[in-house]
Protein backbone atom coordinates (compact mmCIF):
# COMPACT_ATOMS: atom_id res chain seq x y z
CA UNK A 1 0.00 0.00 0.00
CA UNK A 2 0.83 3.35 -0.74
CA UNK A 3 2.74 5.40 2.16
CA UNK A 4 0.12 8.00 3.03
CA UNK A 5 -0.88 9.15 6.87
CA UNK A 6 -3.86 11.05 7.51
CA UNK A 7 -4.54 13.17 10.88
CA UNK A 8 -6.26 13.40 12.86
CA UNK A 9 -8.40 10.33 11.71
CA UNK A 10 -11.33 11.35 13.93
CA UNK A 11 -11.95 14.64 14.91
CA UNK A 12 -15.01 16.76 16.61
CA UNK A 13 -15.18 20.69 16.49
CA UNK A 14 -17.50 23.36 16.96
CA UNK A 15 -19.05 25.93 14.42
CA UNK A 16 -16.17 29.19 14.10
CA UNK A 17 -13.40 27.11 15.31
CA UNK A 18 -10.20 26.84 12.86
CA UNK A 19 -9.33 22.77 11.62
CA UNK A 20 -5.99 21.65 10.04
CA UNK A 21 -6.24 17.87 8.22
CA UNK A 22 -2.68 16.71 7.71
CA UNK A 23 -1.41 14.80 4.63
CA UNK A 24 1.83 12.70 4.83
CA UNK A 25 3.31 11.01 1.81
CA UNK A 26 6.27 8.94 1.93
CA UNK A 27 6.00 8.52 -1.78
CA UNK A 28 7.49 11.57 -3.04
CA UNK A 29 4.99 11.57 -5.67
CA UNK A 30 4.36 14.90 -7.25
CA UNK A 31 -0.03 15.06 -7.07
CA UNK A 32 -1.26 15.20 -4.14
CA UNK A 33 -5.25 16.32 -3.33
CA UNK A 34 -7.83 16.94 -1.09
CA UNK A 35 -11.20 15.47 -1.55
CA UNK A 36 -14.61 15.05 0.18
CA UNK A 37 -17.04 13.18 0.46
CA UNK A 38 -20.92 13.12 1.41
CA UNK A 39 -23.51 10.82 0.90
CA UNK A 40 -25.50 11.83 -2.53
CA UNK A 41 -22.31 13.40 -4.05
CA UNK A 42 -19.61 11.07 -4.28
CA UNK A 43 -15.87 12.40 -3.92
CA UNK A 44 -15.34 15.69 -4.50
CA UNK A 45 -12.12 17.48 -5.66
CA UNK A 46 -11.41 20.56 -3.05
CA UNK A 47 -7.97 21.48 -3.60
CA UNK A 48 -4.96 19.94 -5.62
CA UNK A 49 -1.12 20.33 -5.29
CA UNK A 50 1.39 19.99 -8.55
CA UNK A 51 3.92 20.28 -6.74
CA UNK A 52 5.76 22.17 -3.39
CA UNK A 53 4.14 25.58 -3.19
CA UNK A 54 2.05 25.25 -6.29
CA UNK A 55 -1.66 24.51 -5.24
CA UNK A 56 -5.34 24.92 -7.51
CA UNK A 57 -8.93 24.91 -6.74
CA UNK A 58 -11.16 22.29 -6.97
CA UNK A 59 -15.09 22.19 -7.26
CA UNK A 60 -15.82 22.71 -3.87
CA UNK A 61 -12.82 25.18 -2.94
CA UNK A 62 -14.95 27.88 -0.59
CA UNK A 63 -13.89 27.92 2.94
CA UNK A 64 -10.98 25.76 2.63
CA UNK A 65 -7.28 26.60 2.29
CA UNK A 66 -4.15 24.51 1.62
CA UNK A 67 -0.40 24.61 1.20
CA UNK A 68 2.43 22.46 0.90
CA UNK A 69 5.81 23.66 1.63
CA UNK A 70 7.36 20.12 1.41
CA UNK A 71 6.73 17.40 -1.38
CA UNK A 72 5.52 14.88 1.50
CA UNK A 73 3.07 17.29 3.50
CA UNK A 74 -0.41 18.64 1.99
CA UNK A 75 -2.42 20.70 4.67
CA UNK A 76 -5.80 21.58 4.73
CA UNK A 77 -7.17 24.44 6.52
CA UNK A 78 -10.65 25.25 7.78
CA UNK A 79 -10.53 28.59 8.86
CA UNK A 80 -13.60 28.94 10.28
CA UNK A 81 -15.54 25.60 10.21
CA UNK A 82 -19.33 25.39 9.93
CA UNK A 83 -21.73 22.18 10.07
CA UNK A 84 -21.73 22.10 6.36
CA UNK A 85 -18.00 20.83 6.19
CA UNK A 86 -19.19 18.00 8.31
CA UNK A 87 -17.84 15.15 6.17
CA UNK A 88 -15.19 12.68 5.15
CA UNK A 89 -11.73 14.21 4.19
CA UNK A 90 -9.54 11.95 1.77
CA UNK A 91 -6.29 12.48 1.04
CA UNK A 92 -5.05 11.22 -2.55
CA UNK A 93 -1.47 10.93 -3.97
CA UNK A 94 -0.27 10.28 -7.53
CA UNK A 95 2.79 10.21 -9.22
CA UNK A 96 1.31 11.15 -12.99
CA UNK A 97 -1.29 13.48 -13.60
CA UNK A 98 -4.12 11.61 -12.63
CA UNK A 99 -6.41 12.29 -16.32
CA UNK A 100 -3.40 9.84 -17.32
CA UNK A 101 -3.15 7.18 -15.80
CA UNK A 102 -6.16 7.45 -13.49
CA UNK A 103 -4.41 5.79 -10.65
CA UNK A 104 -5.07 8.08 -7.19
CA UNK A 105 -4.07 6.31 -3.93
CA UNK A 106 -5.76 7.32 -0.69
CA UNK A 107 -5.22 7.85 2.45
CA UNK A 108 -7.63 6.32 5.18
CA UNK A 109 -9.47 9.66 5.37
CA UNK A 110 -10.48 11.64 8.48
CA UNK A 111 -13.55 12.08 10.10
CA UNK A 112 -14.82 15.59 10.46
CA UNK A 113 -17.90 16.46 12.73
CA UNK A 114 -18.90 20.37 13.20
CA UNK A 115 -21.18 20.93 15.67
CA UNK B 1 -27.46 16.70 -15.45
CA UNK B 2 -24.66 15.76 -13.47
CA UNK B 3 -21.40 14.74 -15.35
CA UNK B 4 -21.21 11.06 -14.44
CA UNK B 5 -24.13 8.85 -12.95
CA UNK B 6 -24.46 6.18 -10.92
CA UNK B 7 -27.40 3.76 -10.10
CA UNK B 8 -27.00 3.93 -6.17
CA UNK B 9 -28.07 0.16 -5.96
CA UNK B 10 -28.19 -1.57 -3.72
CA UNK B 11 -27.81 -4.62 -6.23
CA UNK B 12 -28.35 -7.79 -4.13
CA UNK B 13 -26.84 -10.77 -5.51
CA UNK B 14 -26.17 -14.41 -5.10
CA UNK B 15 -22.47 -15.77 -4.98
CA UNK B 16 -21.87 -17.00 -8.29
CA UNK B 17 -23.59 -14.47 -10.02
CA UNK B 18 -23.02 -12.00 -13.10
CA UNK B 19 -23.83 -8.68 -12.19
CA UNK B 20 -23.76 -5.87 -14.34
CA UNK B 21 -23.55 -2.09 -13.34
CA UNK B 22 -23.64 1.00 -16.24
CA UNK B 23 -22.41 4.73 -15.20
CA UNK B 24 -23.33 7.38 -18.00
CA UNK B 25 -21.57 10.48 -18.17
CA UNK B 26 -22.45 13.86 -20.11
CA UNK B 27 -19.16 15.35 -21.43
CA UNK B 28 -18.91 13.43 -24.86
CA UNK B 29 -15.29 14.93 -25.02
CA UNK B 30 -14.13 12.95 -22.14
CA UNK B 31 -10.93 11.22 -22.69
CA UNK B 32 -10.48 8.54 -19.81
CA UNK B 33 -12.36 6.24 -17.80
CA UNK B 34 -12.02 4.17 -14.92
CA UNK B 35 -13.50 2.06 -11.82
CA UNK B 36 -12.53 2.05 -8.10
CA UNK B 37 -14.02 0.23 -5.67
CA UNK B 38 -14.66 1.43 -2.28
CA UNK B 39 -15.20 -1.05 0.82
CA UNK B 40 -17.48 0.01 3.20
CA UNK B 41 -15.56 2.90 5.48
CA UNK B 42 -12.57 2.27 3.51
CA UNK B 43 -10.90 4.23 1.50
CA UNK B 44 -11.34 3.99 -2.82
CA UNK B 45 -8.74 1.75 -4.58
CA UNK B 46 -8.52 1.78 -8.26
CA UNK B 47 -10.16 -1.59 -9.92
CA UNK B 48 -9.11 -1.06 -13.42
CA UNK B 49 -9.24 1.41 -16.47
CA UNK B 50 -11.30 0.88 -19.45
CA UNK B 51 -10.26 1.32 -22.14
CA UNK B 52 -12.00 1.69 -26.01
CA UNK B 53 -11.33 -1.61 -27.05
CA UNK B 54 -12.97 -3.08 -23.32
CA UNK B 55 -10.59 -5.00 -20.78
CA UNK B 56 -10.73 -7.74 -18.83
CA UNK B 57 -9.19 -8.72 -15.55
CA UNK B 58 -9.67 -12.32 -14.43
CA UNK B 59 -13.29 -12.55 -13.33
CA UNK B 60 -13.88 -8.30 -14.28
CA UNK B 61 -14.63 -7.03 -17.31
CA UNK B 62 -14.99 -2.92 -18.24
CA UNK B 63 -16.35 -1.51 -21.75
CA UNK B 64 -16.75 1.51 -22.77
CA UNK B 65 -19.61 2.78 -25.15
CA UNK B 66 -18.74 6.48 -26.64
CA UNK B 67 -21.85 5.98 -28.71
CA UNK B 68 -24.23 6.11 -26.00
CA UNK B 69 -21.72 7.37 -23.25
CA UNK B 70 -21.29 5.08 -20.49
CA UNK B 71 -18.99 2.62 -19.10
CA UNK B 72 -19.87 -0.71 -17.75
CA UNK B 73 -18.58 -2.80 -15.06
CA UNK B 74 -19.44 -7.04 -15.38
CA UNK B 75 -18.23 -9.04 -11.92
CA UNK B 76 -18.61 -12.90 -13.31
CA UNK B 77 -18.89 -15.89 -10.72
CA UNK B 78 -19.47 -13.14 -7.81
CA UNK B 79 -17.65 -13.53 -4.31
CA UNK B 80 -18.99 -12.22 -1.38
CA UNK B 81 -15.42 -10.60 -1.37
CA UNK B 82 -16.77 -8.23 -4.36
CA UNK B 83 -19.27 -6.66 -1.81
CA UNK B 84 -18.39 -3.22 -1.91
CA UNK B 85 -18.94 0.44 -3.79
CA UNK B 86 -17.90 0.37 -7.09
CA UNK B 87 -17.36 3.93 -8.15
CA UNK B 88 -16.84 4.85 -11.92
CA UNK B 89 -14.38 7.95 -12.43
CA UNK B 90 -14.17 10.22 -15.61
CA UNK B 91 -11.78 12.06 -17.02
CA UNK B 92 -13.80 15.36 -18.63
CA UNK B 93 -10.39 16.55 -20.34
CA UNK B 94 -7.78 18.67 -18.17
CA UNK B 95 -5.89 17.50 -15.42
CA UNK B 96 -8.81 16.42 -12.91
CA UNK B 97 -11.20 13.14 -12.66
CA UNK B 98 -15.01 13.00 -11.48
CA UNK B 99 -16.27 10.86 -9.74
CA UNK B 100 -19.46 8.60 -9.57
CA UNK B 101 -21.97 8.59 -6.66
CA UNK B 102 -20.86 4.78 -6.74
CA UNK B 103 -22.95 1.43 -6.76
CA UNK B 104 -23.58 -0.80 -4.03
CA UNK B 105 -23.15 -3.80 -4.48
CA UNK B 106 -24.06 -6.87 -1.63
CA UNK B 107 -22.94 -10.17 -2.75
CA UNK B 108 -25.31 -12.94 -0.73
CA UNK B 109 -24.50 -16.15 0.38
Amino acid sequence: DAGITQSPRHKVTETGTPVTLRCHQTENHRYMYWYRQDPGHGLRLIHYSYGVKDTDKGEVSDGYSVSRSKTEDFLLTLESATSSQTSVYFCAISEWEVADTGELFFGEGSRLTVL
Amino acid sequence: RKEVEQDPGPFNVPEGATVAFNCTYSNSASQSFFWYRQDCRKEPKLLMSVYSSGNEDGRFTAQLNRASQYISLLIRDSKLSDSATYLCVVNPGGEKVTFGTGTKLQVIP
